[in-house]
């Protein structure tokens, strides 16, 4: 089965753009979570989607979006970007029913910098 | 979520057993006890995860304290390949919590030859 893909691995962009990252969670998974990972703050939670849905959402600004498609897929936008945003940004896909044993199941990462 | 604390980093000599302690004393009755792993420029993977009683998979074991306010996390035999950053994780039972992982700093092995 093919685990967690992101796209793309790395992207550079300049201060005040936008960017958008793609997450394909594995065959059967309806849940896809997103994380940012700093040297500084660590693996902070963004948000969860489940079915189309957003489930769960962590403590960042309005800046920070997301969405999922009906086959699962799911893009994270970053507007008007500031040099903190600088990080690697991770996904998580799951079943999503299982509650608080649900495994996550993390990709590679999309490697953003901020200019 | 309730807090976990471990520490730092720790080294272990290749084969030998290494046991990363995780401390939870604010745990509740229904918060599970998950690990993850990440290694060296991937995405964290799963480790484990347990109630009450001990765990063993083909990766680790889990041992969790009687009192459950703490857990070890045991490779029975550590390779190069184990070197990582270890989290300790509370899950709160619910639906609701289902996709969120509240990571902490995590314990850093390393693994000498």
């Amino acid at each position: 089965k093919a685990g967690v893909t992101q796209t793309p691995r790395y992207l550079i962009k300049t201060r005040g753009q936008q960017v958008t990252l793609s997450c394909s969670p594995i065959s059967g998974h309806r849940s896809v979570s997103w994380y940012q990972q700093t040297p500084g703050q660590g693996l902070q939670f963004l948000f969860e989607y489940f079915s189309e849905t957003q489930r769960n959402k962590g403590n960042f600004p309005g800046r920070f979006s997301g969405r999922q498609f009906s086959n699962s897929r799911s893009e994270m936008n970053v507007s008007t970007l500031e040099l903190g945003d600088s990080a690697l940004y991770l996904c998580a896909s799951s079943l999503g029913t299982s509650g608080s044993t649900d495994t996550q199941y993390f990709g590679p990462g999309t490697r953003l910098t901020v200019l | 979520d309730a807090k976990t604390t471990q520490p730092n980093s720790m080294e272990s000599n290749e084969e030998e057993p290494v046991h990363l302690p995780c401390n939870h004393s604010t745990i509740s009755g229904t918060d599970y006890i998950h690990w993850y792993r990440q290694l060296p420029s991937q995405g964290p993977e799963y480790v484990i995860h347990g109630l009450t009683s001990n765990v063993n998979n083909r990766m680790a074991s889990l041992a969790i304290a009687e009192d459950r306010k703490s857990s070890t996390l045991i490779l029975h035999r550590a390779t190069l390949r184990d070197a990582a950053v270890y989290y300790c994780i509370l899950r709160m039972m619910g639906s609701s919590n289902t996709g969120k992982l509240i990571f902490g700093q995590g314990t850093t092995l390393q693994v000498k030859p």
